[in-house]
């Protein structure tokens, strides 16, 4: 298995700009979670979600979208890009959440700047 | 005051050492996470606990719910434990409830 698969790596963008963050799993997680990490600081919950077609906004949503077509796929969409969205990005994914042996499967994370 | 309280921030150590990093926490709790962060920045879930203690390798969780308190240790420290340790929370029972409560992380640094 891969486990969680994020591209890309690395991103700058221009304010105003656009894109989208890709996000897959192939351990047919049902959970999956978007974070971003500011230097220094812990992560915070931008949108997760508990099943295809079906997401939910965390701590700090806000310029951010998110789609759940199918199990293994969980795109961020930036729109609007704004210098307070430099960070960095990370996927995760999990089986269940009342299941005490599933743990957090995180992806490598993206490291975006806005300019 | 946080929800998530990890200590020491800090921590340096000459390889070999018996290493305990702290996390306390003020709510009431049906999972702990502990996770390290590699320098390079990927994340790796090490343990998830809702009582008493799990043992991987040289890495021994455990948890004290009465207390509200846990910890990670590691035996026999090894340069290649150097990593950011991070604790997190998942408050409460309901299944609604998917957020985790993040401590800052303990930053680990193993010398040869």
């Amino acid at each position: 298995n891969a486990g969680v698969t994020q591209t890309p790596k690395f991103r700058i963008l221009k304010i105003g700009q656009s894109m989208t963050l890709q996000c897959t799993q192939d351990m047919n997680h049902n959970y999956m979670y978007w974070y971003r990490q500011d230097p220094g600081m812990g992560l915070k919950l931008i949108y997760y979600s508990v099943g295809a077609g079906i997401t939910d906004k965390g701590e700090v949503p806000n310029g951010y979208n998110v789609s759940r077509s199918t199990t293994e796929d969980f795109p961020l969409r930036l729109e609007l890009a704004a210098p307070s969205q430099t960070s960095v990005y990370f996927c995760a994914s999990s089986y269940g959440v009342r299941d005490h042996n599933s743990p957090l499967h995180f992806g490598n994370g993206t490291r975006l700047t806005v300019t | 005051k946080n929800e998530v309280e990890q200590s020491p921030q800090n921590l340096t150590a000459q390889e070999g050492e018996f290493i305990t990093i702290n996390c306390s926490y003020s709510v009431g709790i049906s999972a702990l996470h502990w996770l390290q962060q590699h320098p390079g920045g990927g994340i790796v879930s090490l343990f998830m606990l809702s009582s008493g203690k799990k043992k991987h390798g040289r890495l021994i969780a455990t948890i004290n719910i009465q207390e509200k308190h846990s910890s990670l240790h590691i035996t026999a420290s090894h340069p290649r434990d150097s990593a950011v340790y991070i604790c997190a929370v998942r408050s409460g029972w309901m299944d609604s409830n998917y957020q985790l409560i993040w401590g800052a992380g303990t930053k680990l640094i193993i010398k040869p």
